[in-house]
């Protein structure tokens, strides 16, 4: 299975970016890296996805490295509302669509 | 945006008894839904994949007979937990696939919080 490895947690101040980076070494070449991020006490919720290029949405911006080995969320001023836990999620590889959740990224962000 | 939503939010039941969640897609249509399961400050873990009109896959270790799935429709899936014990108290998440021509994505709801007495 097609694993990701994040940090546990990481801290930033409001209204600066934050960098959450996600490793994913065995990615396949079909795989979508895709991002969400929960809430306590609640389901996650989507955040971006991407192949290969670049992306960016109204929430985030998806770096992702050219090797496609790795990839970074960005949030480009962080607020105390994007206080949660991200993951990063590879799309099984075997066809079936499933995700396989890692441990996450628990984001503080301090007033 | 996609949504799912769950019903019920919370519920407590006592050991022995039933309890039936469901699971909406609101605005599209999903041919596969998923269900999740989480403990305290754990991650999500998957149960099944749903798939409309056909059985539901299970994940190794979950009993297919305990937690029992139906997709009858394109945007509704079921899981009941039968004779639901206190270690089945946990937090029941789905999720529905949406299909495009540029997206391949699950929504997830909001969850439902068990609690077996």
């Amino acid at each position: 299975d097609a694993k990701t490895t994040q940090p546990n947690s990481m801290e930033s101040n409001e209204e600066e970016p934050v960098h959450l980076p996600c490793n994913h070494s065995t990615i396949s070449g079909t795989d979508y890296i895709h991002w969400y991020r929960q809430l306590p006490s609640q389901g996650p919720e989507y955040v971006i996805h991407g192949l290969t290029s670049n992306v960016n949405n109204r929430m985030a911006s998806l770096a992702i490295a050219e090797d496609r080995k790795s990839s970074t969320l960005i949030l480009h001023r962080a607020t105390l509302r994007d206080a949660a836990v991200y993951y990063c999620i590879l799309r099984d590889p075997s066809g079936t669509y499933k995700y396989i959740f890692g441990t996450g990224t628990r984001l503080k962000v301090l007033a | 945006g996609a949504v799912v939503s769950q019903h019920p939010s919370r519920v407590i039941c006592k050991s022995g008894t039933s309890v039936k969640i469901e699971c909406r897609s609101l605005d599209f249509q999903a041919t596969t839904m998923f269900w999740y399961r989480q403990f305290p400050k754990q991650s999500l873990m998957l149960m099944a994949t749903s798939n409309e009109g056909s059985k539901a896959t299970y994940e190794q270790g979950v009993e297919k007979d305990k937690f029992l799935i139906n997709h009858a429709s394109l945007t509704l899936s079921t899981l009941t937990v039968t004779s639901a014990h206190p270690e089945d108290s946990s937090f029941y998440i789905c999720s529905a696939r949406r299909q495009g021509l540029y997206t391949d994505t699950q929504y997830f709801g909001p969850g439902t919080r068990l609690t077996v007495l």
